[in-house]
């Protein structure tokens, strides 16, 4: 049974650019949360998406943002990139209890 | 959403026990204490969850006192595979909660 996929592993951007970065959940699984992570410091959260939509989101500026499709996989959408978004992202998914979560994709902005 | 306190880092011998306390003095009737493992540039792994007394599963125990306020995880005999970052979380049972991770507790086996 597959864990969370996420793709790519890693990413280098440009300042400025936009980025897209996906997630398989867990199967089985229909909420998909997703975090930032700086070096050093915990998981932040960022948004959680339930049946294709918004439901929670943490203070993340509106160049986040998301998308869940049918099959339950997500997107995360970052624009306008900055030197600071630089950092882990990784994806969660749950059904009930507790959640799983992906390894992650390494952002860095240059 | 409670907030929690633990120590920021941990030094322990192979072989020894390991106990992590977690403060959260507003938890919520309602509310689980999660705990989660995660090294440098992985996700983090769920290890063990519990609601009140103690919980124990092939990896840790956790511990709850009867007013909750505070909880342990021991993990038995660690190996320097243990060395990682320990998060406590509180919130809700639901996966659909939002969880709010703090700093967590560094721990490093030394062999």
């Amino acid at each position: 049974d597959a864990g969370v996929t996420q793709s790519p592993t890693h990413l280098i951007k440009t300042r400025g650019q936009q980025v897209t970065l996906r997630c398989s959940p867990k199967s089985g699984h229909d909420t998909v949360s997703w975090y930032q992570q700086a070096l050093g410091q915990g998981p932040q959260f960022i948004f959680q998406y339930y049946e294709e939509e918004e439901r929670q989101r943490g203070n993340f500026p509106d160049r986040f943002s998301g998308h869940q499709f049918p099959n339950y996989s997500s997107e995360l959408n970052v624009n306008a990139l900055l030197l600071g978004d630089s950092a882990l992202y990784l994806c969660a998914s749950s059904l009930d209890r507790g959640y799983t979560f992906g390894s992650g994709t390494r952002l860095t902005v240059v | 959403l409670a907030k929690t306190t633990q120590p920021i880092s941990m030094d322990s011998y192979e072989g020894q026990e390991v106990n992590i306390t977690c403060s959260h003095n507003n938890i919520a009737t309602n509310d689980y204490i999660t705990w989660y493992q995660q090294f440098p540039s992985q996700g983090p792994r769920f290890i063990i969850q519990g609601y009140k007394t103690k919980v124990t599963n092939e990896v840790a125990s956790l511990f709850i006192p009867a007013d909750r306020k505070s909880s342990t995880l021991s993990l038995p005999r660690v190996s320097l595979s243990d060395t990682a970052v320990y998060y406590c979380l509180v919130g809700d049972s639901g996966g659909y909660q939002k969880v709010t991770f703090g700093t967590g507790t560094k721990l490093q086996v030394i062999p």
